[in-house]
């Protein structure tokens, strides 16, 4: 079956600006999570949705959100974009986000803000 | 799921040899460990799991060996091949009454000679 599919893969922001990422899990995975990568930093979770609800949130400030479907699709979103924002942003899927259920990437939006 | 911020730590291997990668974890009630691999430009990309009630898992030419003791996972690759470089990285779960918490390591970049 098909794997958690994020689009889009890149895009150029200016500063200031917003921009909506969007992520669709594997078939029949309920709980969606994102994270951030970059490489002074490494992977930092921002949150995690299962049936329409954030669960779980990391340490981000307010202009990074997100939202969860029925369909267990996600968005997130980031507003007034800085310079500092740019990176790989990385959408997971797992069955239920229990331990023990395996957390499956995506390959990532690449975003790089100008 | 955090991740330290440090300077990526590098392996060379020639090919055909074996790698082992390690990586300390943090918390002592962690009771689920996966092995990620990541290639530039791409999602992480699940390799082998295990459990806190067992220390060692095989898969194909990997084994993950778990050492809850002195809270410390390895990688093991049999025969690396060049197609093998890329950075691996550790997640610890942990879960209790619904809260799920995964906490990523800093990721080991290998690189195979040829």
């Amino acid at each position: 079956k098909a794997g958690v599919t994020q689009t889009p893969r890149y895009l150029i922001k200016t500063r200031g600006q917003q921009v909506t990422l969007s992520c669709s899990p594997i078939s029949g995975h309920r709980s969606v999570s994102w994270y951030q990568q970059t490489p002074g930093q490494g992977l930092q979770f921002l949150f995690e949705y299962f049936s329409e609800t954030q669960r779980n949130k990391g340490n981000f400030p307010g202009r990074f959100s997100g939202r969860q479907f029925s369909n267990s699709r996600s968005e997130m979103n980031v507003s007034t974009l800085e310079l500092g924002d740019s990176a790989l942003y990385l959408c997971a899927s797992s069955l239920i986000g229990d331990s023990g259920n395996t957390i499956y990437f995506g390959e990532g939006s690449w975003l790089t803000v100008v | 799921g955090e991740s330290v911020g440090l300077h990526l730590p590098t392996l060379s291997v020639q090919e055909g040899d074996n790698s082992i990668i390690n990586c300390a974890y943090s918390n002592s009630a962690s009771d689920y460990f996966i092995w990620y691999k990541q290639e530039s430009g791409k999602g992480p990309q699940f390799i082998i799991d295990i459990r806190s009630n067992m220390d060692k898992r095989q898969g194909q030419r990997v084994t993950v060996l778990l050492n809850k003791t002195v809270k410390h996972l390895s990688l093991q690759i049999a025969a690396t091949q060049p197609g093998d470089s890329a950075v691996y990285f550790c997640a610890e779960n942990y879960s209790s009454g619904g809260y799920q918490k995964v906490t990523f390591g800093i990721g080991t970049k290998l690189q195979v000679i040829p």
